[in-house]
């Protein structure tokens, strides 16, 4: 199985500050990744697919990068309403499999 | 809008059955391939199981095959996850999700979930 590790666990950033994730796959999975945002007791919501492609309605501030076995989303200004857990998950191969998460949470 | 309901979600003790619904609206349901998908409290989710647009196409994951069956009634715009031989770890939430293409096996969109507790 391809396995996705996520960095940081946690991070904490105040309002209007860059913040960024980072997953590494395993192997490499070309650029067939996404990335979801959940908040607590709420389903997964869609941000970006294929590294890098905005999901409609999804706000400009998210964007996606990478490319292989790195990849990184970036928030380039936090706000609170971005408060949440975020995931990124390989479709390139079975099983696909997501990240365990990073939380991210408002100073 | 899209919408996907779950239910069917409870507790049953190890080793029995229940089957899970997933009633969606707001789009195609019979154009569009759709997944389970399962997530343990603060854990990363868990993909279970696809069926194809015309049900034509099915596929398990590892941990589940030969015990869940993906099924789906399009014309009833409805998706069914029957488990059986239910286990401790398969307790969890479960959710549908929708493929936004013909087997790209991610997921724009996410019903609410339903919760299944597995225990005696």
């Amino acid at each position: 199985d391809i396995q996705m590790t996520q960095s940081p666990s946690t991070l904490s950033a105040s309002v209007g500050a860059r913040v960024t994730i980072t997953c590494r796959a395993s192997q490499s999975i070309s650029s067939w990744l996404a990335w979801y945002q959940q908040k607590p007791g709420k389903a997964p919501k869609l941000l970006i697919y294929g590294a890098s492609s905005l999901e409609n309605g999804v706000p400009s501030r998210f964007s996606g990068s990478g490319s292989g076995t790195e990849f990184t989303l970036t928030i380039s200004s936090l706000q609170p309403d971005d408060s949440a857990s975020y995931y990124c998950q390989q479709y390139d191969r079975s099983p696909r499999t997501f990240g365990q998460g990073t939380k991210v949470e408002i100073k | 809008q899209v919408q996907l309901v779950e239910s069917g979600g409870g507790v049953v003790q190890p080793g029995r059955s229940l089957r899970l619904s997933c009633a969606a609206s707001g789009f195609t349901f019979s154009s569009y391939a759709m997944h389970w998908v399962r997530q343990a409290p603060g854990k990363g989710p868990e993909w279970v199981a696809v069926i194809s647009y015309d049900g034509s196409k099915k596929y398990y994951a590892d941990s589940v095959r030969g015990r869940f069956t993906i099924s789906r009634d399009n014309s009833k715009d409805t998706l069914y996850l029957q488990m059986n031989s239910l286990r401790a770890e398969d307790t969890t939430v479960y959710y549908c999700a929708r493929d936004p293409g013909d087997l790209l096996y991610y997921f724009d969109y996410w019903g609410q979930g339903t919760l299944v507790t597995v225990s005696s």
